[in-house]
This record gives C-alpha cells, sequence and structure tokens, in this order.
C-alpha cells in the first residue's frame, strides 16, 4: 500500500497565481485533512471531510478551497497565492472508527509564494 | 475552540540524559495521541491513549494521560541521538474526529 501521496513535493508560485494540492489515500479512510505547519507554530487545521461528498473548515481555511468527490482524493486549492501561504502542507487520513483515529500523514509539500 | 499547549518548544539534552514534554487542553479530551516528526519529515504515529490515568511505555519512552483527561507528557529515559525530532502531541475532542495539536517541541542531542 503506498498510504497517503500527495504531489508536488515543492512548488514555487508568484502572488496572485492559483494552484491544487494533490492528495490521495488507498486505505480506504473515511476521514482526510489538510495541514499546514509553519515554525513554532504546530500543525494547524486547514479543512478537513468526514467522507465523500462532505467537507468542514478547520482554524485557518481562509484562501483555500477543498472537495471530496471520492473517498480517495481530498485536493487542496489555492485561489490566489499570497506569500503568507508560505508553509508545509500536509495531507492527513483517518481510518475512523471509535478505536483507530490515528492520522497517517503524507510527505508534505513545502510551497513558497514570492 | 479546543487549544493544546505543548512545553517546552526546544530540548537541548546531553546524550543518556532524560526529558519530558508536557501537553494541556483547554477542554476535556477523548483520547490524546502523540507523534514524531524527522528533521524534513512527516509527523508519524507513536501512541494513542485512552483512558484518564493512562500510562503506557514505548522502550525508553513513557506515555501519561492525566486523570481529567486534560494533559498529557512524554517522558524519554537515557536520550539516544535517533531521539532528535520533533514530538508533537494532539488532541482529539469528544465527539469529534478532528485532532488538534500542540505546537511541539523540537529535540536536538549533544553526544
Amino acid at each position: 500500500n503506498a498510504g497517503v501521496t500527495q504531489t508536488p513535493k515543492f512548488q514555487v508560485l508568484k502572488t496572485g497565481q492559483s494552484m491544487t494540492l494533490q492528495c490521495a489515500q488507498d486505505m480506504n479512510h473515511e476521514y482526510m485533512s489538510w495541514y499546514r505547519q509553519d515554525p513554532g507554530m504546530g500543525l494547524r487545521l486547514i479543512h478537513y471531510s468526514v467522507g465523500a461528498g462532505i467537507t468542514d473548515q478547520g482554524e485557518v481555511p481562509n484562501g483555500y478551497n477543498v472537495s471530496r468527490s471520492t473517498t480517495e482524493d481530498f485536493p487542496l486549492r489555492l485561489l490566489s497565492a499570497a506569500p503568507s501561504q508560505t508553509s508545509v502542507y500536509f495531507c492527513a487520513s483517518t481510518l475512523g472508527t471509535e478505536t483507530h483515529t490515528e492520522a497517517f500523514f503524507g510527505q508534505g509539500t513545502r510551497l513558497t509564494v514570492v | 475552540g479546543q487549544q493544546v499547549m505543548q512545553i517546552p518548544q526546544y530540548q537541548h539534552v546531553q546524550e543518556g540524559e532524560d526529558f519530558t514534554t508536557y501537553c494541556n487542553s483547554s477542554t476535556t479530551l477523548s483520547n490524546i495521541q502523540w507523534y514524531k516528526q524527522r528533521p524534513g519529515g512527516h509527523p508519524v504515529f507513536l501512541i494513542q491513549l485512552v483512558k484518564s490515568g493512562e500510562v503506557k511505555k514505548q522502550k525508553r519512552l513513557t506515555f501519561q494521560f492525566g486523570e481529567a483527561k486534560k494533559n498529557s507528557s512524554l517522558h524519554i529515559t537515557a536520550t539516544q541521538t535517533t531521539d532528535v525530532g520533533t514530538y508533537f502531541c494532539a488532541g482529539r475532542g469528544l465527539n469529534d474526529y478532528k485532532l488538534s495539536f500542540g505546537a511541539g517541541t523540537t529535540v536536538t542531542v549533544r553526544a
């Protein structure tokens, strides 16, 4: 099993450009989420999904959109990139049962907005 | 909303020494999880604590969950160079799959 796969690994954008970060999991997990990691701030939740067709906002959703058309895929869209969105982005999936709530993370995408 | 505070932010340890990192939530948690992130890597799940007062061990790592299910700690004995990285706690709220992560404790080891 590949687990959680994120693409691309690195990306440089100009201010105002848009792009989509891809995330796919092959573990049939119901719950998927996107985090951004900035120095000294841990992992902050951007958006999450509890199943196909269902998404909700996390603590830092502004400037980002998500959709969940299939169980496997959960892309994150940056609508108009800003330097404040320079960060490392992690996608994670969780089986979502009462006893299995641990998150499996992708390798991350390092995004720089200039 | 739920907030998870973690201290210290940095821990510089002499090889062979012990250290502890602490995690505190503003609300009662259904469980708390610990993750380790090596430099340049992604967070990797270490353990989950569910019961009030629970203590679990993984070799030199000891994890505790407080009686009120609002705080937790990770204690590492006889630190080795392989322990280098950032350790995060993450709290799951009641009736919620969302995880709130602490800011992490970044550990460096002096040989």
